[in-house]
């Protein structure tokens, strides 16, 4: 069965330290990796993904993620962390070798980021 | 581009009415997804529809929920009879598929009486 974890519900970090949110996945075939986030009363928003190619994907508002094939795991990071970072953070997936033309994605139960000034 | 266009914003309603929530992917986007998104269950994902069609709609909890694609702008979840346990914020989201990434709307925050 194809699945995401997100192992820590809350994250606590001090504003100008790195930051990494973690994510393993269980999916059929090659992973489609995904990282969203979600302030406060708003919709989710796209940070980066990974499809091919380089291991290290780099991504909006200074984001970056690296693609581990051996650990199945894909975790978030920033070098510098600010408290305008503080969202929820959820990591997506899906697989290759997803049946037809499904597109659906398998999504992690979000990560509470808090960056404290 | 105005992204994900959804309506409305807020709606709050009593048990029994019918409620309609509405979506406008983004242009030229070929799928379309719904979410339901609470503090208890997280992030559901309802229903999606490619090119039109439903794809998965493995995710809608009941006969109560209904949703359609007439054309590639325009869709719509709709519940009948509402009941407070639908409160929660409802996304709808569309991709591509040059880029596999979806994009979300802001969302409609449902409060059922």
């Amino acid at each position: 069965a194809q699945s995401v974890a997100q192992p820590e519900d809350q994250v606590n970090v001090a504003e100008g330290n790195p930051l990494t949110v973690k994510c393993t996945y269980s999916v059929s075939g090659n992973p489609y990796l995904f990282w969203y986030v979600q302030y406060p009363n708003r919709g989710l928003q796209f940070l980066l993904k990974y499809i091919t190619g380089d291991n290290l994907v780099k991504g909006s508002y200074g984001f970056e993620a690296e693609f581990n094939k051996s650990q199945t795991s894909f975790h978030l990071k920033k070098p510098s962390a600010l408290v305008s970072d503080s969202a929820l953070y959820f990591c997506a997936v899906r697989g290759s070798k997803n049946a037809g033309n499904n597109r659906k994605l398998i999504w992690g139960l979000g990560t509470s980021l808090a960056v404290n000034p | 581009d105005a992204g994900v266009i959804q309506s409305p914003r807020h709606e709050v309603t009593e048990m029994g009415q019918e409620v309609t929530l509405r979506c406008k992917p983004i242009s030229g986007h070929n799928s379309l997804f719904w979410y339901r998104q609470t503090m208890m269950r997280g992030l559901e994902l309802l229903i999606y529809f490619n090119n039109n069609v439903p794809i998965d709609d493995s995710g809608m909890p009941e006969d109560r929920f209904s949703a359609k694609m007439p054309n590639a702008s325009f869709s719509t979840l709709k519940i009948q009879p509402s009941e407070p346990r639908d409160s929660a914020v409802y996304f709808c989201a569309s991709s591509s598929t040059v880029n596999n990434e979806q994009f979300f709307g802001p969302g409609t925050r449902l409060t059922v009486l």
